[in-house]
């Protein structure tokens, strides 16, 4: 069976700092990635999504970027962030049918 | 782009009564509609979804419904209980990209 697996759960970040979230996908091959930053008020924004590797797609400008290193890793990165950046970020993985989410990472940018 | 919107933004219903949920999508080439539930503090789990070739499909209390020509389509929550309660997502697809609704808060009172 399929897992994904998102860390870290909670980040507590200063303004300015780098970030970088992880997810990887176990048990599938070649799947689409997405992340998504969901603010209080529970709208999902998509933010990049990658339908093979090294193929990135950009829905918001922002300070944010994300890379596709492998077939099953998304990476999720900035170089200084923002107070705008908090947010509970959540990664998601499709091959046939729907989305199928991390366990997300609550950031707070201080 | 797409864009999905979906209504109403919060809707309260007695335990036992029916739910339902609109939505409406932007791009006519979106040709899936996956629907989501999201419990407080825990990631968004896929519950039913829809392919455009199909109008309706029904899974025990849950349905959903579309309308290609009219670019909507719905969820349908029969004989309603307390653990129905949560938010729940439409979203549209094509060509691997995924766009959310806003989100419908569900409060069922028993």
């Amino acid at each position: 069976s399929q897992t994904i697996h998102q860390w870290p759960a909670t980040l507590v970040q200063p303004v300015g700092s780098p970030l970088s979230l992880e997810c990887t996908v176990e048990g599938t091959s070649n799947p689409n990635l997405y992340w998504y930053r969901q603010a209080a008020g529970r709208g999902l924004q998509l933010l990049f999504y990658s339908v093979g590797i090294g193929q990135i797609s950009s829905e918001v400008p922002q300070n944010l970027s994300a890379s596709r290193p492998q077939d099953r890793q998304f990476i999720l990165s900035s170089k200084k962030l923002l107070l705008s950046d908090s947010g509970f970020y959540l990664c998601a993985w499709s091959r046939t049918r729907g989305a199928f989410f991390g366990q997300g990472t609550r950031l707070t940018v201080v | 782009g797409e864009n999905v919107e979906q209504h109403p933004s919060t809707l309260s219903v007695q335990e036992g009564d029916s739910a339902v949920i609109k939505c409406t999508y932007s791009d006519s080439a979106s040709n899936y509609f996956p629907w989501y539930k999201q419990e407080l503090g825990k990631r968004p789990q896929l519950i039913i979804d829809i392919r455009s070739n199909v109008g309706e499909k029904k899974d025990q209390r849950i349905a959903v419904t579309l309308n290609k020509t009219a670019k909507h389509f719905s969820l349908h929550i029969t004989e309603t209980q307390p653990e129905d309660s949560a938010v729940y997502f439409c979203a549209a697809a094509q060509g691997g990209k995924l766009i959310f609704g806003q989100g419908t808060e569900l409060s069922v009172k028993p």
